[in-house]
């Protein structure tokens, strides 16, 4: 199956400081999609992408659509507690009836007050 | 805002049982899938789910596994036989509209755990 890497797989950060995380594939994809997800819960959607190129913001966060359509980009700025957790992109090679999205391994994220 | 869920939240059943975990998709959705997460791994795709019919299925959903639709709300998952490594977090998601590439909304998960 397709391979999504997604790094950093960790990252200790400051209350207040920017984060930048990244996800990359063999193969173009059609869409990405941001999921945070909190223990013992779903992941939950953050951001949505479908064009290459294509920059989406959902408040403090901004994830963008690489131009290659192999890779994508989630940016949080000013980091609050409540960031804390997994997070995950995933990936659909083509847009068609009932393809699978592939999923990154995560990155996790603990910001510290 | 509507919302997938799922029951139930914990499942434990003795290895060699069936287990059948329940979805209740987004009203208004056309597309249904199923996903684990082996504790402290990924998301894994297993099936997708669209027209009554399986769409897409990965490795992971061998012939133990099986999905239907049987009446206008829910969606199942029934593993006819458990194993030990069935143990994980089992996720419903649906995404909606006439286009698939909508993206997809997941319920919180019924944990699996196979003793």
């Amino acid at each position: 199956g397709q391979q999504l890497n997604q790094s950093p797989q960790s990252m200790f950060i400051q209350e207040g400081e920017d984060v930048s995380m990244n996800c990359t594939s063999s193969s173009i994809f059609n869409t990405w999609l941001w999921y945070k997800q909190d223990p013992g819960e779903g992941p939950v959607l953050l951001i949505a992408l479908y064009k290459a190129g294509e920059l989406t913001s959902n408040g403090r966060l901004t994830a963008q659509f690489g131009i290659t359509r192999k890779d994508s980009f989630l940016n949080i700025s000013a980091s609050i507690p409540s960031d804390v957790g997994i997070y995950f992109c995933a990936g659909r090679p083509r847009v068609d009836t009932g393809n699978q999205f592939y999923f990154g391994t995560g990155t996790s994220l603990t910001v510290i007050p | 805002e509507p919302e997938v869920t799922q029951t139930p939240s914990h499942q434990v059943t003795q290895m060699g049982q069936e287990v059948i975990l329940r979805c209740v998709p987004i009203s208004n959705h056309l597309y249904f899938y199923w996903y684990r997460q082996i504790l402290g791994q990924k998301v894994e795709f297993l099936v997708s789910f669209y027209n009554n019919e399986i769409s897409e299925k990965s490795e992971i959903f061998d012939d133990q596994f099986s999905v239907e639709r049987p009446d206008g709300s829910n969606f199942t998952l029934k593993i006819r036989s458990t194993k030990l490594e069935d143990s994980a977090m089992y996720f419903c998601a649906s995404s909606g509209g006439l286009y698939s590439n909508q993206p997809q909304h997941f319920g919180d998960g019924t944990r699996l755990s196979i003793l």
